[in-house]
């Protein structure tokens, strides 16, 4: 059974630009959750999406946004890079119902020069 | 607003003890806490999932309590191998938003086994 796939696995980008990051979820499962990791404020929630939906979403500026199609795979977007954003990206994906865990992807490892 | 904390935030022991990780957590109002292990540069491997009913979980070596009442959670490796060396991080799923508001993390425990 595949886990969750994240691509690319890494990126250099440079200041100003716009990048954008896949997941696809294991299958059969409709949910899907991105986090961002620094060493500084370590992991924390983006968005969640639910069958196309976002249910919800953290704490970040608008220049964060995602969405997710009908087979379940998730995007995520940054625009308007900044310095700050240079983190690990990670991917979630779960079954539908809060009784269930997650199961993350490997990430995606942003720089931005 | 929900905060996970770990205690220690790094430990390092020979090979063979037993070990125990501690979370707590500051909302009792959760749906679950899942324990998972992060090595250098990677993703997340989940280790153990403990819904809100439940007191404990195992799974090989590990073993995980949860007391929600007192905001408390330990993970307990029992005899201890280089290969456990990574970071363990805990995080709540919180019942606010109906299980939609994500995962709230701790900081970690960046355990070290010497061989």
């Amino acid at each position: 059974k595949a886990g969750v796939t994240q691509t690319p696995r890494y990126l250099i980008k440079t200041r100003g630009q716009q990048v954008t990051l896949s997941c696809s979820p294991i299958s059969g499962h409709r949910s899907v959750s991105w986090y961002q990791q620094t060493p500084g404020q370590g992991l924390q929630f983006l968005f969640e999406y639910f069958s196309e939906t976002q249910r919800n979403k953290g704490n970040f500026p608008g220049r964060f946004s995602g969405r997710q199609f009908s087979n379940s795979r998730s995007e995520m977007n940054v625009s308007t890079l900044e310095l700050g954003d240079s983190a690990l990206y990670l991917c979630a994906s779960s079954l539908s119902g809060a009784n269930y865990g997650y199961t993350f992807g490997s990430g995606t490892r942003l720089t931005v020069v | 607003k929900q905060e996970v904390t770990q205690i220690p935030a790094a430990l390092s022991v020979p090979e063979g003890e037993n070990l125990v990780l501690n979370c707590s957590f500051t909302d009792s109002a959760i749906y679950n806490l899942q324990w998972f292990r992060q090595d250098p540069g990677k993703g997340l491997t989940s280790l153990l999932l403990i819904q809100s009913s439940q007191r404990e979980q195992t799974s090989g070596r590990l073993n995980a309590s949860l007391d929600k009442s007192s905001g408390r959670s330990t993970l307990y490796i029992a005899a201890s191998q280089p290969g456990d060396s990574a970071t363990y991080l805990c995080a709540v799923r919180p019942l606010s938003g109906g299980g939609a508001d994500g995962l709230t993390f701790g900081k970690g425990t960046h355990l070290i086994i010497q061989p």
